[in-house]
């Protein structure tokens, strides 16, 4: 089993739409879950950020962790074309003293005006 | 702008040759690390460099190799390229050592392509 597992898509949605983004985990001791956006031929860009579990919002973004189940989410309200990315997940699998990442494999996103 | 930058952009490179590319990391970030994202693929970790020493690795064969300067750019070497090699090469720099309230910010990468 892949220790970070996301649906790759390609997903597409009308503008204005609600999109929600999963990914899961394989191990309960990871502590650390990022949003990235990475947008084509692109660094990824930080989108979010969260220790352990909880909703973290910023603007139209809203990341989510249930550690109980080892799902992490992230929804964008009111979608724009603009929005239109690539969107990987990432934890840390080594533990706090590291940046040692392991990432998803991304989603595709396309927001169609 | 993440204020970290890499050189070069894109590059051409013959299998078995060698390779250098170059990172110059966000002021006062003090850690650098390297990762690999194939095509269609998520980054993938090499190694990470913190006061210019390797402290943490990936799963990646030696001929991969890094170093950290005092001021803490990084280059990350890659020795007998092979075709599989061919990938966005992304260099990320952070503060400190470790995730406990930090992250880290990627450059824009260097696309490699190997013939």
């Amino acid at each position: 089993q892949k220790e970070v597992e996301q649906d790759p898509g390609p997903l597409s949605v009308p503008e204005g739409a609600i999109v929600s983004l999963n990914c899961t985990y394989s191990n309960s001791a990871f502590q650390y879950f990022m949003w990235y956006r990475q947008y084509s031929r692109k660094g990824p860009e930080l989108l979010m950020y969260t220790y352990s579990s909880g909703n973290k919002e910023d603007g139209r973004f809203t990341a989510q962790v249930d550690k109980s189940s080892k799902y992490i989410s992230l929804f964008i309200r009111d979608s724009q074309p603009s929005d239109s990315a690539t969107y990987l997940c990432a934890t840390n699998p080594v533990g706090a003293g590291s940046y040692q990442l392991t990432f998803g494999k991304g989603t595709k996103l396309s927001v169609i005006p | 702008e993440t204020g970290v930058t890499q050189s070069p952009t894109h590059l051409i490179k013959t299998r078995g040759q060698q390779v250098t590319l170059r990172c110059s990391s966000q002021s006062g970030h003090n850690t650098v690390s390297w990762y690999q994202q194939a095509l269609g693929q998520g980054p993938q970790f090499i190694f990470q460099y913190y006061r210019e020493e390797e402290n943490g690795r990936g799963n990646f064969p030696p001929r991969f190799s890094g170093l950290q300067f005092p001021n803490y750019s990084s280059e990350l070497n890659v020795n007998a390229l092979e075709l599989d090699d061919s990938a966005l090469y992304l260099c990320a720099s952070s503060p400190g050592q470790g995730l406990s309230g930090n992250t880290i910010y990627f450059g824009e990468g260097s696309w490699l392509t190997v013939v």
